[in-house]
């Protein structure tokens, strides 16, 4: 049972857009800044979104990252078959003393 | 450009001791943090710890302390992750990732490394 919480699965179709929440508490999310990972089959993680809603550079600007209170979403507009991968929020958790991970979402573009 | 390249793929026995490396280059070594995440096999991404090369600094996830050892020689630009008695619960991929100057998160990662524990 992962610390934040995503949902298993997300999907939509080409040119579409999709988003993934990630669901924590006061000690990470609530008081943390979140980043989001994408990790394509059998490669390492790589990163997508920083403090929230920032984009390293290489990341198309179709990709966006959000927090309200204790919640973090991750949106991807213009859906793209390349686009099928794993994603994971993280933050630090105080209460924990960890880097805490959500269990992972798998996005399936239909 | 910055590069961590870590071990190869890793076969052991239960009981066996097992050290795997990190080697960072393409930017300065010791001024970055360097992680070890662990992923099993089909799971999804556990912190185990962190260390700063500079002095050796280290923090470990509360759900790893004891069970491994992170190191760092910074004459050689290189990060460890040690087991000194594996167990076949040990099996999984490890990645090894530099933590940014920013903020708590991963901007790099390594290729990661394939540890598997089999009798």
């Amino acid at each position: 049972q992962s610390v934040l919480t995503q949902p298993p699965s997300a999907s939509g179709a080409p040119g579409q857009r999709v988003t993934i929440s990630c669901s924590g508490s006061i000690s990470n999310i609530g008081s943390y800044t979140v980043s989001w990972y994408q990790q394509l089959p059998g490669t390492a993680p790589k990163l997508l979104i920083y403090s929230n809603n920032q984009r390293p550079s290489g990341v198309p600007d179709r990709v966006s990252g959000s927090r309200s209170g204790t919640s973090a979403s991750l949106a991807i507009s213009g859906l793209q078959s390349e686009d099928e991968a794993d994603y994971y929020c993280a933050a630090w958790d105080d209460s924990l003393n960890d880097l805490v991970f959500g269990g992972g979402t798998k996005l399936t573009v239909l | 450009e910055v590069q961590l390249v870590q071990s190869g793929a890793e076969v052991k026995m239960p009981g066996e001791s097992l050290k795997i490396s990190c080697k960072g280059s393409g930017y300065t070594f010791t001024s970055y943090w360097i992680g070890w995440v662990r992923q099993i096999p089909g799971k999804g991404l556990e912190w185990m710890g962190i260390i700063y090369p500079t002095d050796s600094d280290t923090r470990y996830s509360p759900s790893f302390e004891g069970q491994v050892t992170i190191s760092a020689d910074k004459s050689i630009r290189t990060a460890y992750l040690q087991w000194s008695s594996l167990k076949a619960s040990d099996t999984a991929m490890y990645y090894c990732a530099r933590q940014s100057v920013q903020g708590v998160f991963f901007d790099y990662w390594g290729q990661g490394t394939l540890v598997t524990v089999s009798s």
